[in-house]
């Protein structure tokens, strides 16, 4: 079945890159997503890759998929504490466009 | 972006009571909307997706007759815990779309069932 995983934990310093890495299963999703959740909210999108894709960057996110490896990572750079939260990944599954699968999301601490 | 707005933010019942949660589109027309559950530290879990106008589709495992959801326009779903139960203490998140891409995730609602 349609699976996404994620490592839990990552602690970084301010200042430092974060690099927060997924894998799935599913290889026909189209879009592949990352989604920031601070305590008690929601998810916030932060940003989204095209299968057809290796890599995207908006501002200090790069995000870089491999294919083969159905491997996607989500790299942050000059963390600030305010990057503090839970990051999840998520794929498009098999019920359509609009149906996410999501990882048990990645819980970034940023310490000075 | 797209705003999606719950209500309430948070509501503490007694067990046995039902409870009902809005998940409004206030910018844009919802063809779709969807429900999760999030337990402590895990993972959004996908309750039901419910188009306008027809009934929800609900994932396996999830109980339709006490888990209600109602989508009767296009900026409105409603989720309601019918005879809630400890056990059903949970955060509920709704999200809505347009059409194929990006889901809107509302704030979010924590329920606790005494």
């Amino acid at each position: 079945g349609e699976d996404v995983e994620q490592s839990l934990f990552l602690s970084v310093r301010e200042g430092d890159s974060s690099v927060i890495n997924c894998t799935y299963t599913d290889s026909s999703s189209t879009y592949l997503y990352w989604y920031k959740q601070e305590p008690g909210a929601g998810l916030q999108l932060l940003t989204y890759i095209f299968s057809n894709m290796d890599m995207k960057q908006d501002q200090r996110l790069t995000v870089l998929l491999n294919k083969k490896d159905k491997h996607l990572s989500l790299r942050i750079a000059d963390t600030q504490t305010g990057d503090s939260a839970i990051y999840f990944c998520a794929e498009v599954g098999s019920g359509g466009y609009n149906k996410l699968i999501f990882g048990a999301g990645t819980r970034l601490a940023v310490h000075p | 972006g797209a705003v999606v707005s719950q209500h309430p933010s948070r509501v503490i019942c007694k067990s046995g009571t039902s409870v009902k949660i809005e998940c409004r589109s206030l910018d844009f027309q919802a063809t779709t909307m969807f429900w999760y559950r999030q337990f402590p530290k895990k993972s959004l879990m996908l309750m039901a997706t419910s188009n306008e106008g027809s009934k929800a589709t609900y994932e396996q495992g999830v109980e339709k007759d006490k888990f209600l959801i109602n989508h009767a326009s296009l900026t409105l779903s409603t989720l309601t815990v019918t005879s809630a139960h400890p056990e059903d203490s949970s955060f509920y998140i709704c999200s809505g779309t347009s059409g194929p891409g990006e889901q809107f995730f509302g704030p979010g609602t924590r329920l606790t069932v005494l």
